[in-house]
């Protein structure tokens, strides 16, 4: 299917444990960004990477990994969950950077 | 400093009536662009309006245009007639084209169609 996809659509997951949130768009845009949307705060740049094996750090990086070694795919990594990072996270992807971003359908993910 | 700021959490709006949404941006970069995005209560984000800082011109899509105030550092989103299918939350949004392209939104602004 076309368009950009975020897998799971929820997780729930343990204080201290890795997870990865998947993020896979099929029209080979060179930008693509993670947020966090939390209320009150509206959507919060996490990462973004400007191309394969480019990225760079948002305004609330700790506590995230991310790679790019597919144009394709940008994971997001928790490397040991908090429960602050209980959140929706929406991945984003732009051909340019006049165009607009198009958003997955995000992941709502819980960590107790 | 905020990038991107939206100072009405909640507005309301009468149905078939006009409602401009305010935003304010602060940057420093000659050459940016301002979005606009919807959010209704499913979740999904919808693209609205685009503006960039060269445009001579107000942006307009349809129902939405957006009132761009380059010295003042503002660009509100206005929705003629408003229909109840217009509530939602509202994100305004800057991207810089010199400074790392990053993309920031702000805080989002609810609004209510009232029938």
């Amino acid at each position: 299917d076309a368009g950009i996809t975020q897998s799971p659509r929820y997780k729930i997951t343990e204080t201290g444990r890795q997870v990865t949130l998947m993020c896979h768009q099929t029209w080979s845009h060179s930008y693509m960004f993670w947020y966090r949307q939390d209320l009150g705060h509206g959507l919060r740049l996490i990462y973004y990477s400007a191309a394969a094996d480019i990225t760079d750090k948002g305004e609330v990086p700790d506590g995230y990994v991310v790679s790019r070694s597919k144009t394709e795919n940008f994971p997001l990594t928790l490397e040991s969950a908090t429960r602050s990072q209980t959140s929706v996270y929406f991945c984003a992807s732009s051909e340019t950077v006049n165009t607009e971003a198009f958003f997955g359908q995000g992941t709502r993910l819980t960590v107790v | 400093a905020q990038k991107i700021t939206q100072t009405q959490p909640g507005m309301f709006v009468q149905e078939k009536e006009a409602v401009t949404l305010d935003c304010t941006y602060d940057t420093s970069d000659p050459s940016y662009g301002l979005f606009w995005y919807k959010q209704p209560s499913s979740g999904e984000m919808i693209f609205l309006i685009y503006q960039g800082s060269y445009d001579q011109q107000n942006a307009t899509e349809g129902r939405y245009s957006l009132n761009f105030q380059k010295a003042r550092k503002s660009a509100n989103l206005v929705i003629s007639a408003s229909q109840l299918g217009d509530s939602a939350m509202y994100f305004c949004a800057m991207r810089e084209h010199n400074t790392g392209n990053q993309f920031y939104f702000g805080t989002g602004t609810s609004l209510t169609v009232i029938p």
